[in-house]
């Protein structure tokens, strides 16, 4: 079993709809919880990123933590044709003084004009 | 600060050749890190630096594979011989160091093809 199991898609959706993407994880020992977003041909570029349960808004972007469940999300409202990428949910503990981060897969994500 | 840059961006090559990937950090960053995507298994961490020291390489997968950082403004990822199933895009991304969470800044990829 991987540590991260992302969902690899595609997920499809017109513009302005709400997407969700989902992550989980089975390590406890994760501390920090970030979603990046790559675009075609590019380097993975940070999105977001939270440290404890709950909620974090930043414009239509939303992330999602729940470390009961060992679940995280990322809901993006009025979704636009410019969020077309593939997103990566990735999750860091503290390994000799430094966060050792693990990446999932992706979700490749297309917004429908 | 042009970011983290990597050369060549494109590579094709023949099994059995060497090939050598390059990373120029961004300024004042003391962590360095070489990534390996593919479809199959996504982003890999293969090893990474501080300091120009070479700090975890559990993820180098085999003796074929060889990193260096000789100074803190350039990294290189050799490949000898390099086989078909090292076609992948190798990203390197540099950081600042902390207990707790600093931002990866990743640079455009090496996409190798090896024939």
């Amino acid at each position: 079993q991987k540590e991260v199991e992302q969902d690899p898609g595609p997920l499809s959706v017109p513009e302005g709809a709400i997407v969700s993407l989902n992550c989980t994880y089975s390590n406890s020992a994760f501390q920090y919880f970030m979603w990046y977003r790559q675009y075609s041909r590019k380097g993975p570029e940070l999105l977001m990123y939270t440290y404890s349960s709950g909620n974090k808004e930043d414009g239509r972007f939303t992330a999602q933590v729940d470390k009961s469940s060992k679940y995280i999300s990322l809901f993006i409202r009025d979704s636009q044709p410019s969020d077309s990428a593939t997103y990566l949910c990735a999750m860091s503990l503290n390994s000799g003084g430094y966060q050792k981060v693990t990446f999932g897969t992706g979700t490749k994500l297309q917004v429908i004009p | 600060d042009a970011g983290v840059i990597q050369s060549p961006r494109h590579e094709v090559t023949e099994m059995g050749q060497e090939v050598t990937l390059r990373c120029k950090p961004i300024s004042g960053h003391d962590y360095l890190f070489w990534y390996r995507q593919t479809m199959m298994r996504g982003l890999e961490l293969l090893i990474y630096f501080n300091n120009n020291v070479p700090i975890d390489d559990s993820g180098m997968p085999e003796d074929r594979f060889s990193a260096k950082m000789p100074n803190a403004s350039f990294s290189t990822l050799k490949i000898q011989p390099s086989e078909p199933r090292d076609s992948a895009v190798y990203f390197c991304a540099s950081s600042l160091g902390s207990v707790s969470y600093n931002e990866q800044f990743f640079g455009p990829g090496t996409r190798l093809t090896v024939l």
